[in-house]
């Protein structure tokens, strides 16, 4: 059962401009939220994360939002970068850390 | 940031032997490590959890038997596919929790069976 998913597979960005990068969930026990950066042959990366309690999270060119009522989180990137391009996951956990990990959405920033 | 080393990086063998594939964090004591695995396209899936000194914790469905996890030491878990087959052809990937909610993941391991 996919508790967390990403229903776009893939993400075609010009440079310069927003990604924007979608993820649901179901289960409402989730209480933390994360994202991370894939590139090819290599693990995943940490890239930013969000608790529960807040509705936004920023760190540079990157910003998640949380809306729980809708149980939908999205990861902002902007400006895209070429060096962006790579697989993002979102991932979500609850109290023992065990993350549940969407299926990932492939950024390709154009020059 | 932390590093979590993962050996070998790619690997093949034939139908019916076994595969261990090593994960170590080089500069910080993981209590826990998690092994994922990923097929072509799909999530990554947790398998299993394990802890130091103790057994590991198995997700519905993965068959420890099969899929068989040590954490000896804090910097140390290894993962065995024992007689492996085709359908286990796979990337595996591990982490380790360095007491904090972040996790660190290795390089990943990709396996294929002949």
């Amino acid at each position: 059962d996919q508790q967390v998913k990403q229903n776009s597979p893939s993400l075609s960005v010009q440079e310069g401009r927003i990604s924007i990068l979608n993820c649901d969930y179901t289960n409402s026990m989730f209480d933390y939220f994360l994202w991370y950066k894939k590139y090819p042959a290599e693990g995943p990366t940490f890239l930013i994360s969000i608790s529960s309690i807040k509705d936004k999270n920023e760190d540079g060119r990157f910003t998640v939002f949380l809306n729980k009522s809708a149980k939908h989180l999205s990861l902002h990137i902007v400006p895209s970068q070429p060096g962006d391009s790579a697989v993002y996951f979102c991932a979500a956990s609850f109290n023992d850390y065990k993350l549940s990990f969407g299926a990932g959405t492939t950024v390709t920033v154009r020059a | 940031g932390a590093v979590v080393s993962q050996h070998p990086s790619r690997v093949i063998c034939k139908s019916g032997t076994s595969v261990k594939i090593e994960c170590r964090s080089l500069d910080f004591q993981a209590t826990t490590m998690f092994w994922y695995r990923q097929f072509p396209k799909k999530s990554l899936m947790l398998m299993a959890t394990s802890n130091e000194g103790s057994k590991a914790t198995y997700e519905q469905g993965v068959e420890k038997d099969k899929f068989l996890i040590n954490h000896a030491s804090l910097t140390l878990s290894t993962l065995t596919v024992t007689s492996a087959h085709p359908e286990d052809s796979s990337f595996y990937i591990c982490s380790a929790r360095e007491g904090s909610e972040k996790l660190f993941f290795g390089s990943g391991t990709q396996l294929s069976v002949l």
